[in-house]
Parts: C-alpha cells; structure tokens; sequence
C-alpha cells in the first residue's frame, strides 16, 4: 500500500530564515504530487504541482519554489521567509491528472513564522 | 464567485443520528469530479468518498453516502449513525476536467462537526 510522509511536523522559525520542506511516498511510481497550505480556519489552496522529476508547475506566485529531485520526492524551500507563510502545509499525492484519480494527503507540517 | 460553498460553519450531531454537510458547486465544465474529505484535529486531510459528474448513481462508502444532485449542483455528504470519532472539520473539493492539465482541486471552507455523546 502507499504512504505518504512529511517532515518536520511542526516548524518554528524567524522571519528571513530559509525554509526546507520536505515529502516523501512509498509504494507508487511516478505520482503526481502536490503542495497545499491551508491558512488557519480555511480550506486549501494549492501551491505547486509535479507531474515528474524536475517538472514543477506554480499556481500562486509567492516567495515559495517547489523541487521534485526523485521521482518520489517533493521538497518546499523558501530562502527568505515571510509572517504570511505561517500555516499548515500538506503535501498529496494521486496516480494521475485524471480528474477522476484521487488525492492523498500526508500528515502535514505546521509553520510558524515569528 | 466561489467554486465550491460550504454553508454551514458548524454543525451539532447527537451520536447515532445521522447528519447532511452540505456542499454546492459552481462550475461550466460537464466533467468533473467532487471529493468528501475529513480533517480531525490532528490536521491529516483523510479521503472520504468521490463522486463523477457523470455517475448516476449516487456514491456511498460504508457510512458515508453523497446526495449528488447535478441540476442543482449540490453535493451534500450524509454521515449515518455518527460517532464520536466523526468529530472533525470536513471539506468538500472539485476537480475540473477529465485530463489535460487541471490539476487543481478546489476546496470549500470546510463544517466543523461535533458529535454530542
């Protein structure tokens, strides 16, 4: 079966510090993957995509970039970090783009910036 | 305009009861898919049940079922015989088009349901 991981689960960092984030999934090849932040009390808003290694595609434009170095690896950085980045961010999952192929969540990173 | 409203900030439950989260929609595209998920507090976003633009039959998934009604573009999840591990905030999310290059799925802002023992 597939599972997905993130990490750190909770961050904690001062503003203008770099961010690393990270997402891991087992058991599939060649996902799509997905970044997600959900801003407290609200629903999710996608941040970036990848349909392969080294393709990234950008829904939001912000101080944030996305990295697919694996195949089933997807890495959030950030080298200047702002107060609005605070949040919680949830890296998915899903077999293809189908419209009909679900996503799949990990357990998510909580950030604080201060 | 939204694509996806969720009207009901919070709901109240009594264990056992079932209860309806209601969800509607808004989109020009004829095929499409709408997602159930479930967020406890711990913050993982858990898959409930999915259903096509083009099933007539409306999904169900053990205790959760989706009263799809296409012409009025409502999906609303029905959750029988709650319990109290039911207790979280639940989304409701579409993705648009079979294919292509859409891969966004567009959430509402979720109903916080709390099951009263």
């Amino acid at each position: 079966s597939q599972t997905i991981h993130q990490w750190p689960a909770t961050l904690v960092q001062p503003v203008g510090s770099p961010l690393s984030l990270e997402c891991t999934v087992e058991g599939t090849s060649n996902p799509n993957l997905y970044w997600y932040r959900q801003a407290a009390g609200r629903g999710l808003q996608l941040l970036f995509y990848s349909v392969g290694i080294g393709q990234i595609s950008s829904e939001v434009p912000q101080n944030l970039s996305a990295s697919r170095p694996q195949d089933r690896q997807f890495i959030l950085s950030s080298k200047k970090l702002l107060l609005s980045d605070s949040g919680f961010y949830l890296c998915a999952w899903s077999e293809g783009a189908d419209a009909r192929e679900t996503q799949y969540f990990g357990p998510g990173t909580r950030l604080l910036v201060l | 305009a939204q694509k996806i409203t969720q009207t009901q900030p919070g709901m109240f439950v009594q264990e056992k009861e079932a209860v309806t989260l209601d969800c509607t929609y808004d989109t020009s595209d004829q095929s499409y898919g709408l997602f159930w998920y479930k967020q406890p507090s711990s913050g993982e976003m858990i898959f409930l049940i999915y259903q096509g633009s083009y099933d007539e039959q409306n999904a169900t998934e053990g205790r959760y079922s989706l009263n799809f009604q296409k012409a009025r573009k409502s999906a609303n999840l029905v959750i029988s015989a709650s319990q109290l591990g039911d207790s979280a905030m639940y989304f409701c999310a579409m993705r648009e088009g079979w294919g292509g290059s859409n891969y966004k799925l567009t959430f509402g802002k979720g109903t916080l349901l709390t099951v009263n023992p």
